[in-house]
């Protein structure tokens, strides 16, 4: 089974500054999608971001990118001009191409935003 | 548009008893699943159901089963309740049995077992 690892449990960033949150996988397949998903104290998962392996470019959704390096299996997500209303636990999550259906969750990565 | 909605959004129960949770999905939607989040951890994945057939299970003992009705609504039950059991139980649709987009969650039921 793949799995997913955040190694930072919890993040702090300053209002308008950029943060980097980690994620690795481990996987021996070639075709799969990764997500960064966003859940505040509403309990409601948000999705943020997603990348398909097959392509290169990374993905962008206004101020939020990834870093996707696919040899490294890595895939970080960059959040730029940080707001407080980004303040939540995020989540990486990797979704097998080929079988299944089910989305593999990593641990999460709590992010404090302070004015 | 209403989003995926789950009830109750809490309930105690006690070990040994019967849960039933309801979620219904996003109009049009015709896929739901259902995770489990223990605190402190990230969500796993319990069931699929698309068309009202399951087409996917984690790794979660018989105690759990899952159904989808016609109108595509799902309900989630755990028999013989373990203290274990208590997390924070999510419900995602889709409209169509691939996820390459993303789920909808809701905002889940939470499950305290005592």
């Amino acid at each position: 089974a793949q799995t997913v690892t955040q190694s930072q449990p919890e993040m702090s960033v300053q209002e308008a500054e950029t943060v980097t949150l980690s994620c690795t996988y481990d996987t021996s397949e070639s075709d799969y999608y990764l997500f960064w998903y966003k859940q505040p104290p509403s309990r409601q998962m948000i999705l943020v971001i997603r990348q398909e392996a097959y392509k290169q470019q990374n993905a962008t959704e206004n101020r939020f990118s990834v870093n996707f390096q696919k040899a490294a299996k890595s895939f970080s997500l960059k959040i730029s001009d940080s707001q407080l209303g980004d303040a939540a636990m995020y989540f990486c999550a990797y979704r097998s191409f080929g079988s299944g259906y089910a989305l593999n969750f990593g641990k999460g990565t709590s992010l404090l935003v302070t004015p | 548009d209403a989003g995926v909605t789950q009830s109750p959004t809490h309930l105690i129960k006690t070990r040994g008893q019967h849960v039933t949770l309801r979620c219904s999905p996003i109009s049009g939607h015709k896929s739901v699943s259902w995770y489990q989040q223990v605190l402190g951890q990230g969500p796993q994945f319990i069931f699929q159901y698309y068309e009202k057939e399951e087409r996917g299970r984690g790794n979660f003992p018989d105690r759990f089963s899952a159904r989808q009705f016609p109108n595509y609504s799902s309900e989630l039950n755990v028999n013989a309740l373990l203290l274990g059991d208590s997390a924070l139980y999510l419900c995602a649709s889709s409209p169509g049995q691939s996820v390459d987009y993303g789920y909808t969650f809701g905002s889940g039921t939470r499950l305290t077992v005592v």
